[in-house]
């Protein structure tokens, strides 16, 4: 059972840049959502889907697009990358929409730096 | 500001004694959990511990809360060097005009040395 997957590990992009970090998960799990981490800020939520085809913003939306086509999948964009999207990134997924009822699987994060 | 901050930053213990690490918050939760990160691993739940419970326990972990005073307490016994890693808590609200809220603290980084 993979659980939860995320690529790339690592990306350096250039200012401006887009890129896709991909998510995916095994588990037909309804809620999946991405976070940013942060030295000493905790995860901060990006965007979540509650399901396929519907998507909402977390507390740092800006300069990310999601979208959730299948229950597998939760790609996050970079629209154009900024040196202030330098971070680690954590997909996650739960059988509970009301995620915080049940327990959150991670993916293994996705270090971007942006020069 | 943050939902949930644990206390210490940081702590470092000999293998074999305990390891106690806070959360506090700032608003009324549902429930709060606990989470442990290996370095340049994802995070792992722990435990979960609802709003009208005081302690729960699993293996070595004990967890206790007390929302009169808005805190958590994770305690570690007989700590091991695995359990060397950053440890997490995650507030839940349930909110009716946005969506549910979960907030992580900055996290704990705990070592214990062989």
């Amino acid at each position: 059972n993979a659980g939860v997957t995320q690529t790339p590990k690592f990306q350096v992009l250039k200012t401006g840049q887009s890129m896709t970090l991909q998510c995916a998960q095994d588990m037909n799990h309804e809620y999946m959502s991405w976070y940013r981490q942060d030295p000493g800020m905790g995860l901060r939520l990006i965007h979540y889907s509650v399901g396929a085809g519907i998507t909402d913003q977390g507390e740092v939306p800006n300069g990310y697009n999601v979208s959730r086509s299948t229950t597998e999948d939760f790609p996050l964009r970079l629209l154009s990358a900024a040196p202030s999207q330098t971070s680690v990134y954590f997909c996650a997924s739960s059988y509970d929409p009301l995620f915080g009822n049940t327990e959150a699987f991670f993916g293994q994060g996705t270090r971007l730096t942006v020069v | 500001s943050q939902q949930g901050e644990e206390d210490p930053q940081a702590l470092s213990i000999q293998e074999g004694e305990n390891a106690t690490m806070n959360c506090s918050y700032k608003t009324s939760i549902n429930n709060l959990q606990w989470y442990r990160q290996n370095s340049g691993r994802g995070l792992v739940h722990l435990i979960l511990i609802r709003s009208n419970e005081r302690e729960k326990h699993s293996g070595r972990l004990r967890v206790t809360l007390d929302t009169s005073k808005k805190s958590s307490s994770l305690l570690i016994t007989a700590s091991r060097a695995a359990d060397t890693a950053s440890y997490f808590c995650a507030t839940y609200r349930k909110m009716k005009t946005s969506y549910d809220k979960v907030i992580f603290g900055p996290g704990t980084s705990l070592s214990v040395i062989p």
